[in-house]
């Protein structure tokens, strides 16, 4: 079992469309998390962290349940710009000497 | 301005000619790391380093070095560089904690 699962790609949508993007993490001691984005060819960039209660910036929302060792990401109102890789990331804390776990990512194209 | 930087962006060399590829932080980060991103495989660490004199394996060590002699810089050493480890290249720096990871612009190797 891979230690950060994504679902798989790519996401083809509208724009104004909702899409959500599920993340699965094996490391029950994991202690922090985050989403990030990465447009082609180019560096991945901070999207959100995630936190326990739930957060949102904007169109986007994070949420994390702790129990069932689950994240998701919530795109609501698509627009073109959109459009990337995005990759779920989870810290497995000072016990995994602080690394930082990367999924493989999942693709969203959002079209006109 | 808060950055990592990566030389060189681009290169393009032969099999069995040693290599370095430097990288910088400026943010005054413990944590710093080297990933290498290949289609169909995500991100995968190959070096990482929790401090000065302190660096461990990642998931893909082998064929490449690293050192940390000081906290702003991590320098990735292919020693004899093959075609396998033609690939993007990214190097990336965070704080203690939860902080999030800042990413270098990435470096594109091409060994023939």
């Amino acid at each position: 079992r891979k230690e950060v699962e994504q679902d798989p790609g790519p996401f083809n949508v509208p724009e104004g469309a909702t899409v959500a993007f599920n993340c699965t993490y094996s490391n029950s001691a994991s202690q922090s998390f985050f989403w990030y984005r990465q447009d082609c060819r180019k560096e991945p960039k901070l999207l959100m962290s995630v936190y326990s209660s739930g957060n949102e910036d904007g169109r986007f929302t994070a949420q994390l349940n702790r129990a069932s060792q689950y994240i998701s990401l919530l795109i609501r109102d698509s627009k073109l710009s959109d459009s990337a890789t995005y990759l779920c990331v989870v810290n497995e804390g000072i016990w995994g000497g602080g690394k930082l776990i990367f999924g493989q990512g999942t693709e969203l194209s959002v079209k006109p | 301005e808060a950055q990592v930087t990566q030389n060189p962006r681009y290169l393009i060399t032969v099999t069995g000619k040693k290599l370095t590829v430097t990288c910088s932080q400026n943010m005054n980060h413990e944590y710093m790391s080297w990933y290498r991103q290949d289609p169909g495989l995500g991100l995968r660490q190959i070096y990482y380093s929790m401090n000065v004199e302190v660096t461990d394996k990642g998931d893909v060590p082998e064929g490449y070095k690293v050192s940390r002699k000081e906290k702003r810089n991590f320098p990735l050493i292919l020693e004899s560089p093959s075609p396998n480890q033609t690939s993007l290249y990214f190097c990336a720096s965070r704080g203690q904690g939860d902080q999030p990871q800042h990413f270098g612009d990435g470096t594109r190797l091409s060994i023939l």
